[in-house]
This record gives C-alpha cells, structure tokens and sequence, in this order.
C-alpha cells in the first residue's frame, strides 16, 4: 500500500513570497489533515478536511494561510505572504476509515521543509 | 487548549539498556499514540492504545495508557542504534474530535 505522498520535500523562499504544498493521501482515506512542525516541536494541526469539505480549521492563519482539497483526495496548502516564523516541516497525514469501535489511526507523509528568509 | 507534557526532553543511552518515556496530561484522553520520527521524515506510528488500562507491545516496544487516561508510557527494552529518532506522544480527545495533539518529543540517542 503506498503511503501519503507530498511535494516538494524542500522549499526556500524569500519573505513576502508564495508558497504551496501538495499531498496525496493513502488511497481511500477520507479525511487529511495538514499539520506544521516548528523545530523541536510537535506537529500542530492547521485543517483537517472529510472529503472536500473542512472538518476543523481553528489553528489555520486565515489571513495568510490556505487549504483545499476540490476532489476530495489530493490536497493543497498554500501560503501568502509567507513570514519568517512560518520556517517548519508541513506535514499531510490522512486516516484510516472508520473501523468498529472507533479505532483509527493517522498516517503521515515526509512533509515539506520549508525554510523562509 | 490541551498540551502534553513529554519527559525527558532527550535520553543519551548505551546499545542494549532500556528506555522509558512517558506523557502526561491535564486533560482526558480517548486514545494515546507513540510516533517515531527519523531525520528528515514524517511521523511513524509505532502503538496505539484505545482503552484505559490497556498495555501494548511491538515488539522491543511496550506502551501503556493510564488508568486516569491523563498519561502513558512507552518502554524500550534491549536498545539497538536503529532506535535513534524523536519518539512522539499524541492523544486524541474523542467524542467525535478527531484531533491529535502532540508532546514535544523525545530525542534518543543510543551510543553503539
């Protein structure tokens, strides 16, 4: 089974710039979810998105940051402007269908590393 | 909002000693996962625990969530160099959130 794809792995860019990600997620899964890593931190949740329509967007930087998911597979995350702070690995994860007794579990991709200067 | 507390910060071990790490909570969790994350990759995930009490090996690997669901362990016993990587606590709210929020990792290093 292949597992969640993501490009590019590696991204520099200049502040005030754009930037967008892509993801694949493990065929069949419904639900993705698009996290950011700072260094020496947790993944922290941006969007999670059932099909194409978003789930939870409530650590989402609106004001520069978005997401979509039109077919409800591949996914994108975008970022205009980009800011200094916003050097981290994104991260695309997607889950596993539900099973009986709600045990489900995400599935990571290699993330993209964005660095911002 | 909801933050783990993952202790130690970095662990600096001999090839063949055990390892334990744990993770605790102020708040309830339905569901607790360990992650291992190698340089330059994505979180992998190594045992997931579903029920209060519960205790699960993989292996070298054993975890454990709390009775109190505010906690959990992972143990690794007979560590090798391949152990080496950030291991990640996470816990799921449940209660139709699906949200995972993450500790701050473990850094393991195994010296040969």
């Amino acid at each position: 089974e292949a597992g969640v794809a993501q490009s590019p792995r590696y991204k520099i860019i200049e502040k005030r710039q754009s930037v967008a990600f892509w993801c694949n997620p493990i065929s069949g899964h419904a639900t993705l979810y698009w996290y950011q890593q700072i260094l020496g931190q947790g993944p922290k949740l941006l969007i999670q998105f059932q099909n194409n329509g978003v789930v939870d967007d409530s650590q989402l930087p609106k004001d520069r940051f978005s997401a979509e998911r039109l077919k409800g597979v591949d996914s994108t995350l975008k970022i205009q402007p980009a800011k200094l702070e916003d050097s981290a690995v994104y991260l695309c994860a997607s889950r596993t269908p539900g099973l009986a007794g709600g045990r489900e579990t995400q599935y990571f991709g290699p993330g993209t590393r964005l660095l911002v200067l | 909002g909801q933050q783990l507390n993952q202790s130690p910060q970095s662990m600096f071990i001999q090839e063949g000693e055990d390892v334990s790490m744990n993770c605790t909570s102020s708040s309830i969790f339905n569901t607790w996962l360990w992650y291992k994350q190698d340089p330059g990759e994505g979180p992998v995930l190594l045992i997931a625990l579903y029920k209060a009490g519960e205790l699960t090996s993989n292996g070298r690997l054993t975890a454990q969530f709390g009775i109190t669901r505010k906690d959990s362990f992972l143990n690794i016993s007979a560590s090798i160099p391949s152990d080496v990587g950030i291991y990640f606590c996470a816990g799921q709210l449940g209660g139709g959130s699906e949200k995972l929020v993450f500790g701050k990792g473990t850094k393991l290093t195994v010296n040969p």
